[in-house]
């Protein structure tokens, strides 16, 4: 089974400045995907940026980058030059590429808030 | 195509009540997910369909549950004599099959509320 943590239920970070959101996981799966999604309020579920496992360099897409960290199991999202609009709840997911099970694993999301 | 599309929104209910949700995936997409969100919570997995066989169910779908997808576009999730601790947010995801599954899309939700 999958695990995923998100140990920060809430963040904050001044507009332009950068803020980092932690995630660790627990797979026994060796091919797998990690993502980010992002959920403003009332409003679907979007995705930010996906990790392949077996890449060791670290995706980045825009202002948003992952630090993946596979031997420690942590993967965590840095939101750079932080604009009002990234204002949402974030969730780390899992996915288990290998197998016959194509459920995604959320952890239970972390809130940023950015102040003007 | 626009996207997910999930009809109701919202939907209030009274306990013992039987409510049904709608989802309108992507149109090429073969495989179909259903997730509950509680407050404060992630989206947790209740089932999938690849085309209109369902293939998994979770342990959070009890026989109070019932998921459909008649033709392999369209789902409908049931729920029977409703309780409160049905209230949550519905999320409905779709995605092409193969690897590529891992790419799922996800739809605005129906938010239930059983009083």
């Amino acid at each position: 089974a999958q695990t995923v943590t998100q140990s920060q239920p809430e963040m904050s970070v001044q507009e332009a400045e950068t803020v980092t959101l932690s995630c660790t996981y627990d797979t026994s799966e060796s091919d797998y995907y990690l993502f980010w999604y992002k959920q403003p309020p009332s409003r679907q579920m979007i995705l930010v940026i996906r990790q392949e496992a077996y890449k060791q360099q670290n995706a980045t897409e825009n202002r948003f980058s992952v630090n993946f960290q596979k031997a420690a199991k942590s993967f965590s999202l840095k939101i750079s030059d932080s604009q009002l609009g990234d204002a949402a709840m974030y969730f780390c997911a899992s996915y288990n590429s290998g197998g016959s099970n194509y459920k995604l694993t959320f952890g239970k999301g972390t809130l940023l808030t950015v102040n003007p | 195509d626009t996207g997910v599309s999930q009809d109701p929104r919202h939907k209030i209910t009274k306990r013992g009540q039987n409510v049904t949700f709608r989802c309108d995936p992507i149109s090429e997409h073969n495989r179909l997910y259903w997730y509950r969100q509680t407050l404060g919570q992630g989206p947790e997995f209740l089932t999938y369909f690849q085309n209109e066989a369902q293939l998994e169910k979770s342990r959070l779908l009890s026989d109070r549950f019932s998921a459909e997808r008649p033709k392999g576009s369209f789902s409908t999730l049931e729920i029977q004599r409703t309780e409160q601790g049905d209230s949550a947010m519905y999320l409905c995801a779709s995605s092409l099959g193969g690897r590529d599954s891992y790419e799922q899309y996800f739809g605005p939700g129906t938010r239930l509320t059983v009083t």
